[in-house]
């Protein structure tokens, strides 16, 4: 499968542990994005990386929040002291660089749930 | 500013077209149309640029308003397969950006 990845695709946790998910991206692509989706709403935008450089974070994105992306190939999101209001499904999506468009592809999702 | 969706649902018989709007308030770069069924992750169907494109994927298409900064969706003779959430997603200026997604469109199709 050539597509975007991710894992764990569900992770249930206690409030206040720290949790850590992981994102592949589609291999050529050097852009790779974080999004969160909770029931009934559109994805919200977290933030992305251009290679390994994070160049835009959202004011969702608080400082529990905090993410990789080590060597410009796969990402990882790690929240801490998580909270019943981080439970949602967090999205990856890739895209390649190009001079007009930004098609992003997005990855299963992993479906955290904070009790 | 997220982008307007309209209408909220939509249910059709099998075979019926559909329209769905998204509509920003800001001016936009480009506008990126997803389906997304339940439990899955959202699906590309398709992009369009600032100046009034409009593209066609099998029997979807879709147009760009520039001047509204509106873009219409269109699903023609609908299958069953086109079920699901439709969600817009907006870019402000060219690059890179991050999507600001609407709240969505269910659509319903019955045999």
């Amino acid at each position: 499968d050539t597509g975007v990845s991710q894992n764990p695709r569900h992770k249930i946790t206690k409030r206040g542990q720290n949790v850590t998910f992981r994102c592949d991206p589609i291999s050529e692509h050097n852009r790779l994005y974080w999004y969160r989706q909770t029931l009934g709403q559109g994805p919200e935008f977290l933030t992305y990386f251009q290679n390994e450089a994070q160049l835009e974070k959202s004011r969702l994105l608080s400082d529990r929040f905090s993410a990789e992306r080590p060597k410009g190939s796969f990402s990882t999101l790690e929240i801490q002291r998580t909270e019943q209001g981080d439970s949602a499904m967090y999205l990856c999506a890739s895209s390649l660089k190009r001079a007009s468009y930004n098609e992003q592809f997005f990855g299963p999702g992993t479906r955290l749930t904070v009790l | 500013q997220q982008p307007v969706q309209s209408p909220q649902a939509v249910i059709l018989r099998e075979g019926e077209d559909a329209v769905i709007n998204c509509s920003s308030s800001k001016a936009l770069y480009s506008v990126h149309w997803y389906r997304q069924k339940h439990g899955e992750a959202p699906v590309f169907l398709m992009i369009l640029l600032k100046g009034g494109e409009q593209k066609g994927h099998d029997k979807i298409s879709a147009s760009f308003n520039e001047k509204k900064q509106q873009s219409s969706l269109y699903l023609t003779a609908s299958q069953l397969s086109y079920s699901g959430t439709y969600f817009c997603g907006t870019e402000r200026r060219g690059g890179a950006d991050g999507l600001t997604f609407g709240k969505g469109t269910h659509l319903i199709i019955q045999p």
